[in-house]
């Protein structure tokens, strides 16, 4: 059963565009929303989270956007650049007895000149 | 501070073999996190541990156990390897659990 859905699997954006990657979940319990970036050959790097009580948080040219009621949570890229290229991931966790994060399958996100 | 260190980031065995793999985490962080991640399956949770003590399991065989010491570093092994098992291993660590901070990895390749 595969908890977090991600759209979409790969992305293409042209330099200073917008990427959005979405994922929806179905675990209520859930109380945190993190991204990660991976870039080939690396473990993948905390980008942003965001709890279930906000909306949106920005932090620099990455935004989440959080719909509680729709189960639904997104990352927006603002002024893509080549050096976004990598693999995204969404992630939830569950304190609440869990203590473990799930993933999203991943986005592979590719940013051309 | 420096990052959760893994070792070692490449490792070669034959099926039946076993392996361990070691976790150093950020200095600080009592809980860590395992993390298989393959193309297929993607990243799937091991196991976690807090202050030495396993606080969840995933969805794997027995031949994958794993253990916390007292330092906060962790190793986990695979006993009878498979083929199957070939994959990149990751641990993470957490002050608390949710925000997790990723090592590099360790490849394991079972031939």
């Amino acid at each position: 059963q595969q908890q977090v859905k991600q759209s979409p699997q790969s992305l293409i954006v042209q330099k200073g565009g917008i990427s959005i990657i979405n994922c929806a979940y179905e675990n209520t319990a859930f109380d945190y929303f993190p991204w990660y970036q991976q870039f080939p050959g690396k473990g993948p790097a905390l980008l942003i989270a965001i709890r279930p009580d906000v909306s949106e948080k920005k932090e620099g040219r990455f935004t989440i956007s959080f719909n509680k009621s729709a189960k639904q949570f997104s990352l927006h890229i603002m002024d893509s650049q080549p050096g976004d290229s990598a693999t995204y991931f969404c992630a939830a966790f569950s304190g609440a007895g869990s203590y473990q994060l799930t993933f999203g399958k991943g986005t592979k996100l590719s940013v051309i000149p | 501070k420096a990052g959760v260190t893994q070792t070692p980031r490449y490792l070669i065995k034959t099926r039946g073999q076993q392996v361990t793999l070691s976790c150093s985490p950020i200095s600080g962080h009592r809980s860590v996190s395992w993390y298989q991640q393959t193309p297929g399956q993607g990243l799937q949770f091991l196991f976690e541990y807090f202050s030495e003590t396993q606080r969840n399991k995933g969805n794997f065989p027995g031949r994958f156990s794993g253990r916390q010491f007292s330092n906060s570093r962790s190793e986990m092994n695979v006993s009878t390897l498979e083929l199957g098992d070939s994959a990149l291993y990751l641990c993470a660590s957490s002050p608390q659990g949710n925000e997790q901070f990723f090592g590099p990895g360790t490849r394991l390749t079972v031939l």
